[in-house]
């Protein structure tokens, strides 16, 4: 579990507050990703940066605002949050970039968000 | 357009028992497939995946995975199962077709509960 890590593990947010998650991996991939998992819903992608190139952006809300600086660290930039973006954000990374291909994807252990 | 379907929200079985975990899918190509375990608080753990090739492939902890094309499945299973194999299960494809991105799909997950 530590190929991929996330900071903070938990945050307490207001509305106004503006916030980063960090996602570093040290498998060697090219390939990061953000996803959303609320309860009771399937997990949602949010981005996929390929070779640092933004690939997929699935239409999220402008107040999240990813950023990936180089191929192992991934940031999400919180601005303006509501309370339903209260949830667990996972970052991942695979190899073989981030269009097609076989391989997996590897998790990191999520930040516990909650949005007052 | 590639999704998945895992019919139970809960699976119980005693420890020692077989354990199978459903999972069924539908994608335009040829399916990746993928299955990932979560426990409380951490993030999703990579447990196995077909591409090509047996139909039957073998993963982490003792888990495989049958692939059945005619019935497009791809069931989780431990012969025998543990009370520590307790969490929650996640299937996840994505199609084989370059042109469809790096999108992995995935089921709303299944809860196991393996009781002593």
């Amino acid at each position: 579990e530590t190929g991929v890590t996330q900071t903070p593990r938990h945050l307490v947010m207001g509305m106004t507050n503006k916030k980063s998650l960090k996602c570093e991996q040290h498998l060697g991939h090219n390939a990061m990703y953000w996803y959303k998992q609320s309860a009771k819903k399937p997990l949602e992608l949010m981005f996929v940066y390929s070779l640092e190139e933004r690939v997929e952006n699935n239409s999220v809300p402008s107040r999240f605002s990813p950023e990936c600086p180089n191929s192992s660290h991934l940031f999400l930039h919180l601005h303006t949050l509501q309370p339903e973006d209260s949830a667990l954000y996972l970052c991942a990374s695979s190899q073989g970039g981030g269009r097609g291909g076989s391989s997996a994807q590897y998790f990191g252990p999520g930040t516990r968000l909650l949005v007052l | 357009a590639q999704s998945v379907a895992q019919p139970e929200d809960q699976v119980n079985v005693a420890e020692g028992n077989p354990l199978t975990v459903k999972c069924t899918y539908s994608v335009s190509g040829n399916p990746y497939l993928f299955w990932y375990v979560q426990y409380p608080n951490r993030g999703l753990q990579f447990l196995l995946k077909y591409i090509t090739g047996d139909n039957l492939v073998k993963g982490s902890y003792g888990f495989e995975a049958e692939f059945n094309k005619s019935q497009t499945s791809f069931h989780l299973k431990k012969p025998s199962a543990l009370v520590s194999d307790s969490a929650l299960y996640f299937c996840a494809v994505r199609d084989s077709q370059k042109a469809a991105g790096n999108k992995l799909t995935f089921g709303g997950g299944t809860r196991v509960l393996v009781k002593p």
